[in-house]
């Protein structure tokens, strides 16, 4: 299994570009969701998903937009990048609700210039 | 909606000494309480988890606390040895039987084992 793959690893951006950034897992997880990592501020929920078709806001939603249509694929995608999106980004997913191990993908770092 | 306090923010230690770092919670409903560990550029990755039916956990150097009526729970690592050296965060589950599925993180602890 190749657990969770996440692309692109690395993009640089200009304010008020878009874009998406890929999250696929293998492993049939139900629970899939993404995280952005400042430093100082922990890691903050954006959206998450509990199935497919499903989707949900988390902490920080705002300049985030999600979809899932299958059990495999959660894009993220950023409609008018801004330079308060520079973070690493990092998609998660798990087996059930509410407990068991969140597996995270390796992380893409986005720069809003 | 949950909160997650996690200190210190940074921690150094002798190697060979013991490491503890001390989160709180604020919502009773929680019941799933992890311990990941993210090495430098690296994705954070599970090292041991409690769940509220338990005080306390151990895996080899690894032990963790769970105190639910005071809503704490600690990380304890012992005989620390250089590839200790990582963040650490503890999170808590949340939206317990709702529709909020997920993980709250406190805001990490750097660790630094000292040669």
């Amino acid at each position: 299994n190749a657990g969770v793959t996440q692309t692109p690893k690395f993009q640089v951006l200009k304010t008020g570009q878009s874009m998406t950034l890929q999250c696929a897992q293998d492993m049939n997880h139900e629970y899939m969701s993404w995280y952005r990592q400042d430093p100082g501020m922990g890691l903050r929920l954006i959206h998450y998903s509990v199935g497919a078709g499903i989707t949900d806001q988390g902490e920080v939603p705002n300049g985030y937009n999600v979809s899932r249509s299958t059990t495999e694929d959660f894009p993220l995608r950023l409609l008018s990048a801004a330079p308060s999106q520079t973070s690493v980004y990092f998609c998660a997913s798990k087996m059930r609700r509410n407990t068991g191990e969140l597996f995270f993908g390796e992380g893409s770092r986005l720069t809003v210039l | 909606g949950e909160n997650v306090e996690q200190h210190p923010s940074t921690l150094s230690v002798q190697e060979g000494d013991s490491a503890v770092i001390k989160c709180t919670y604020s919502d009773s409903a929680s019941n799933y309480f992890p311990w990941y560990k993210q090495e430098l550029g690296k994705r954070p990755q599970l090292i041991i988890d409690i769940r509220s039916n338990v005080g306390e956990k151990k895996d080899q150097r690894i032990a963790v606390t769970l105190n639910k009526t005071a809503k704490h729970f600690s990380l304890h690592i012992t005989e620390t040895q250089p590839e200790d050296s990582a963040v650490y965060f503890c999170a808590a589950n949340v939206g317990v039987g709702g529709g909020a599925d997920g993980l709250t993180f406190g805001k990490g602890t750097h660790l630094i084992i000292q040669p």
